[in-house]
């Protein structure tokens, strides 16, 4: 199994759309957990931490749900400009090792159609 | 404005010869890391550094090698010993005890063998 799996998508949905993507990851030990945004032949972008009471941002929304091991992300009233690859990253280690070797997901692609 | 420098941005090597990609922050981060990303493939961590004049291995460090003699400077060499090189060259910066806020990416170097 893999450490973070992603459904590579491509995701197709149309403007004004919800959509939800998971992330499942293997060690159950880890500790932190975010969701990057990648733009074609771009760097990785912070989009948000995922906490475990779970947070909002605007029209996005991050959960940690600990027992299942997955992470998921939604994106309300999506906009052209959402459509992007949104990578899963996890932090197996945590912070008692003061290693911050992030594990990165494939990335599930997302195209909002106009 | 803080952030990450990576460059050049696009990189030609011939096969047989050694390149060296620069990376430097002025973010006063203390962490530096180097990955590889590859087509539907997530990201690699080639090597990482904690603290100036240390470095550790990551997943994938054959025929890559790092120095870390500064604080912002953390510069990757690809050897001739690096089989498959040709990919996109991510470097990251991280504060040590600051798990909650990811790592920010410079804009990376598009390697290719020629």
């Amino acid at each position: 199994r893999k450490e973070v799996e992603q459904d590579p998508g491509p995701f197709n949905v149309p403007e004004g759309a919800t959509v939800a993507f998971n992330c499942t990851y293997s060690n159950s030990a880890s500790q932190s957990f975010f969701w990057y945004r990648q733009d074609c032949r771009k760097e990785p972008k912070l989009l948000m931490s995922v906490y475990s009471s779970g947070n909002e941002d605007g029209r996005f929304t991050a959960q940690l749900n600990r027992a299942s091991q997955y992470i998921s992300l939604l994106i309300r009233d999506s906009k052209l400009s959402d459509s992007a690859t949104y990578l899963c990253v996890v932090n197996p280690w945590g912070t008692t090792s003061g290693t911050y070797k992030y594990i990165f997901g494939t990335g599930t692609r997302l195209k909002v159609l106009a | 404005d803080g952030g990450i420098t990576q460059s050049p941005k696009y990189l030609f090597r011939k096969e047989g010869q050694n390149v060296t990609l620069s990376c430097e922050q002025n973010l006063n981060h203390d962490a530096m890391y180097w990955y590889r990303q590859d087509p539907g493939q997530g990201l690699r961590l080639i090597y990482y550094s904690q603290i100036v004049n240390d470095f550790q291995k990551g997943d994938i460090a054959e025929g890559y090698s790092v120095s870390r003699e500064k604080k912002e400077s953390f510069p990757l060499t690809v050897t001739s010993a690096q089989k498959n090189p040709t990919a996109f060259y991510l470097c990251a910066s991280s504060e040590q005890g600051a798990d909650n806020y990811g790592y920010t990416f410079g804009s990376g170097t598009r390697l290719t063998v020629v």
